[in-house]
């Protein structure tokens, strides 16, 4: 398997400008988890789906930030309109059932 | 509430020292708990895991056992070398749907 897909590997833009994640899931995993690293505050994980649903979205920052899961295979995480603060390294990550998270490579995200 | 709590960072050590990352933890039930390992660059990686008490997780030399009495899973190496340089990351789940991080503890090993 080719493991968790995201993309871009790397994403630079300006204040105010809208970003958007990628990830693709290992297929058959029905858990999809975002997170955010950053020096300051670790690792947040900021949403996860089940099936394509989203369970718990307490993680995520504030209303700038949406994600969505249109099918098993594919989800995207949204930040509109991003701020500098917002730079970081973005996570995708999937499981199937109850047992080992698998991670993607990150997304490093910089804001100017 | 369930945390993990790993001893703070960094830690150096010169090649073929032996390896201990305190962690420990606290859960109201029997969690399944982890070691993750992050690379410069790079994502999470499993190194280990241990489901239930008394267990022993091993991988690539990396040992850690799922001590209940102690609530603690501290991971362990003998000899590192320097290609084990890393972030070492410990969690813990339930119900495999929300995984509780520490902190991370970056490790530097010098030749």
């Amino acid at each position: 398997d080719a493991g968790v897909i995201q993309s871009p590997r790397h994403e630079v833009t300006e204040m105010g400008q809208e970003v958007t994640l990628r990830c693709k899931p290992i297929s058959g995993h029905d858990y999809l988890f975002w997170y955010r690293q950053t020096m300051m505050r670790g690792l947040e994980l900021l949403i996860y789906f089940n099936n394509n649903v989203p369970i718990d979205d307490s993680g995520m920052p504030e209303d700038r930030f949406s994600a969505k899961m249109p099918n098993a295979s594919f989800s995207t995480l949204k930040i509109q309109p991003s701020e500098p603060r917002d730079s970081a390294v973005y996570f995708c990550a999937s499981s199937f059932h109850k047992d080992t998270q698998y991670f993607g490579p990150g997304t490093r995200l910089t804001v100017l | 509430g369930d945390s993990v709590t790993q001893m703070e960072g960094p830690v150096t050590l010169s090649e073929e020292a032996f390896l201990t990352i305190n962690c420990t933890y606290t859960a109201t039930g029997y969690p399944s708990l982890f070691w993750y390992v992050q690379y410069p660059g790079e994502g999470l990686q499993l190194l280990l895991k241990a489901t239930k008490a008394d267990d022993k997780g091993s991988n690539k030399g990396f040992e850690a056992t799922y001590r209940k009495e102690t609530t603690s899973f501290h991971l362990e190496k003998g000899s590192v070398q320097v290609s084990d340089s890393a972030v070492y990351f410990c969690a813990l789940t339930y119900t495999g749907n929300q995984f509780y991080f520490g902190t991370g503890t970056s490790l530097t090993v010098i030749p």
